[in-house]
């Protein structure tokens, strides 16, 4: 069936370091989102990727979609303690269903 | 953006009683609706599609008759964990998709529920 598995499960990382999120499905998917949720939160909506190899920027966040369209990154540069939370790529694939990824928790230490 | 509600945000039952979830898209019409429990420290996994007039569309493994599931419009669908057990304790987060001004299947998700049953 649909997988999608992400590494790590967990970062920390020290406050101006920088962190990466790895994404990849067992099948090509037609787009890739990402999402972050706060503890206690619940997912909040960060982009989405739809073309091959698509690469996009918001801020510090750089979110890439592989060639293949199996895979996905999101790095974020020079971490803040707002970033802390959890961070799930979800895939659609081509029966119109979305597929979460495990999760990446995030930690910033000060 | 657009807006989700859930209620109730946490109900606390006993086992064998029957628990109502709602889930409402506050300023936009939803085309589909989908229903995700998630487990402490856990992703979230799509227990089911339900789009308006149709039955759901349940993922492999989700009892149907046990997670029954209405979409009587196109602003509320309902989650209703029948005869309710201690390992049905979790987290229901709903999303919707189709908002105004969403852009490429984007999902608004609920506040979510936490349902415990003792």
């Amino acid at each position: 069936g649909q997988q999608v598995m992400q590494i790590p499960q967990y970062q920390h990382v020290q406050e101006g370091e920088d962190f990466t999120t790895y994404c990849n499905s067992s099948t090509t998917l037609s787009n890739i989102q990402w999402y972050k949720q706060r503890p206690g939160g619940h997912p909040v909506f960060l982009i989405q990727l739809v073309k091959s190899g698509e690469v996009k920027k918001q801020k510090r966040l750089t979110f890439q979609f592989g060639e293949a369209k199996k895979n996905s990154s999101l790095h974020i540069t020079a971490t803040q303690t707002t970033d802390v939370g959890t961070y799930f790529c979800a895939g659609l694939n081509n029966f119109n269903k979305f597929y979460f990824g495990s999760g990446t928790k995030l930690n910033v230490k000060p | 953006g657009a807006v989700v509600s859930q209620h109730p945000s946490w109900v606390i039952c006993k086992s064998g009683t029957s628990v109502k979830i709602e889930c409402r898209s506050l300023d936009f019409q939803a085309t589909t609706m989908f229903w995700y429990r998630q487990f402490p420290k856990q992703s979230l996994m799509l227990m089911a599609t339900s789009n308006e007039g149709s039955k759901a569309t349940y993922e492999q493994g989700v009892e149907k008759d046990k997670f029954l599931i209405n979409h009587a419009s196109l602003t509320l669908s309902t989650l209703t964990v029948t005869s309710a057990h201690p390992e049905d304790s979790s987290f229901y987060i709903c999303s919707a998709k189709g908002g105004l001004g969403s852009s490429y299947n984007e999902q608004f998700f609920g506040p979510g529920t936490r349902l415990t049953v003792l």
